[in-house]
């Protein structure tokens, strides 16, 4: 059971550059969230999904598109990146939106720094 | 909206002193949930508890244990006994119950504690 998968681990971009981040999850959660931890500002949810098709923006959107073309994935993808992008990002799920299901699981982040 | 304040940016104690880590929230909701997550050196989020707001009685958990309060919107986290391995990032997050929420969780600002031998 591999729950939340992310890759890569690390990356260093160059200003200007594109990447996606990837995210799987095996658990048919219908909700993913991506957020990012920046040094002492707790995590700030960037885009989220409620299934397949469906996605909106969070609170710190710009720079990042998203898509979910399946329940299992939900990347991530910096378009044109700029040093403030330099964060850890972590993508996360859960089952639904049922009360009692809404602890989150967490992938171990993805560490990217845009020099 | 909704905001939390973890006030303590960072805290430092001594192997086996009892260490209280302060969650202030704000919320219009009446229904919602707060959280506790541990965050190890090595970086991954550890869930630790999930509290709703019905639900005021305090728990513990071994050396954890938890004080909610509805009447000063707190929900503080106490590790008695500290050791070197609760040394960590500590995050309290809100998450509001409400149809259009969809399960976002709101962090505090996060309270680096440091345990020494």
């Amino acid at each position: 059971n591999a729950g939340v998968t992310q890759t890569p681990k690390f990356r260093i971009l160059k200003i200007g550059q594109s990447m996606t981040l990837q995210c799987a999850q095996d658990m048919n959660h219908n909700y993913m969230y991506w957020y990012r931890q920046d040094p002492g500002m707790g995590l700030k949810l960037i885009y989220y999904s409620v299934g397949a098709g469906i996605t909106d923006k969070g609170e710190v959107p710009n720079g990042y598109n998203v898509s979910r073309s399946t329940t299992e994935d939900f990347p991530l993808r910096l378009e044109l990146a700029a040093p403030s992008q330099t964060s850890v990002y972590f993508c996360a799920s859960k089952v639904g939106a049922e009360p009692g299901a809404n602890v989150l699981t967490f992938g171990a982040g993805s560490r990217l720094t845009v020099l | 909206a909704q905001k939390v304040t973890q006030a303590q940016t960072e805290i430092s104690v001594v192997e086996k002193e009892d260490v209280t880590l302060d969650c202030v929230y704000e919320t219009r909701d009446t229904t919602y949930y707060l959280f506790w997550y541990k965050q190890p050196p090595s970086g991954e989020l550890v869930f630790l508890i999930r509290r709703n707001s019905f639900d005021e009685q305090n728990e513990i958990s071994g050396r954890y244990s938890w004080n909610f309060q509805k009447s000063t919107s707190s929900f503080n986290f106490t590790i008695t006994a500290s050791q070197v391995v609760d040394s960590a990032v500590y995050f309290c997050a809100l998450l509001n119950a409400g149809g259009t929420s969809y399960g976002k969780l709101t962090f505090g600002q996060g309270t680096i504690l440091t345990v020494h031998p």
